[in-house]
């Protein structure tokens, strides 16, 4: 069944820890998002890829940086966790037809202690 | 500038009512979700509506282009439906757009 998976589904990790966060889709979607979702807060774009070796940077700021080396695989990085990153992350991948393809992945839920 | 608005911010209500949750959007949009949060954050796909409404279960979306306004209805209301509803909108490209939310909770 095609699906959009993000591991872990929750993290605690300390403060500068590098981590990532995966996010695998098999629906071959060539557009792929990281939202981001701070506690209390709405959810806010902050790294798109719409192909391989594409990536650009969102509406919101992030200190998270990402690859697209497969047209499946889309993890996202933070070179030295801090606890103003915690916030819930969310996964997203689409066909390119205007908003309406969009498969949405569970989340991970990062706290940085 | 590109904005979804979501009302109410909090609702509680018994079990059995009748639930609206409304979404209104600032200009045209190609599609618009509706998405569930759980309280441990897992997030649930709904609805994506570019018209008219659709429906699965207890749950109804509707979306009215021309006033910019979505509502998700939920018919006899049970505990198990307490979460975070969230409507997300594209304007035209690929990039959505998300309200605030709404807390739904649903007291036995």
């Amino acid at each position: 069944e095609a699906d959009i998976y993000q591991t872990p589904r929750y993290l605690v990790i300390g403060t500068g820890k590098k981590i990532t966060l995966e996010c695998s889709q098999t629906m071959g979607h060539d557009k792929m998002y990281w939202y981001q979702q701070d506690p209390g807060m709405e959810l806010h774009l902050i790294h798109y890829s719409y192909g391989v070796n594409s990536t650009e940077k969102g509406d919101l700021s992030s200190e998270s940086t990402v690859s697209r080396i497969r047209t499946e695989h889309f993890p996202l990085t933070l070179e030295s966790a801090r606890p103003s990153h915690t916030s819930q992350y969310l996964c997203a991948s689409s066909l390119g037809t205007g908003g309406r393809g969009y498969t949405f992945g569970s989340g991970t839920r990062l706290t940085v202690v | 500038k590109n904005e979804v608005e979501q009302s109410p911010q909090n609702l509680t209500a018994q079990e059995g009512e009748f639930i609206t949750i409304n979404c209104s959007y600032s200009v045209g949009i190609s599609a618009l979700h509706w998405l569930q949060q759980h309280p441990g954050g897992g997030i649930v796909s709904l609805f994506m509506l570019s018209s008219g409404k659709k429906k699965h279960g207890r749950l109804i979306a509707t979306i009215n282009i021309q006033e910019k306004h979505s509502s998700l209805h939920i018919t006899a209301s049970h505990p198990r439906d307490s979460a975070v509803y969230i409507c997300a909108a594209a304007f035209g490209n690929e990039k959505l757009t998300f309200g605030t939310g709404t807390r739904l909770t649903i007291i036995p």
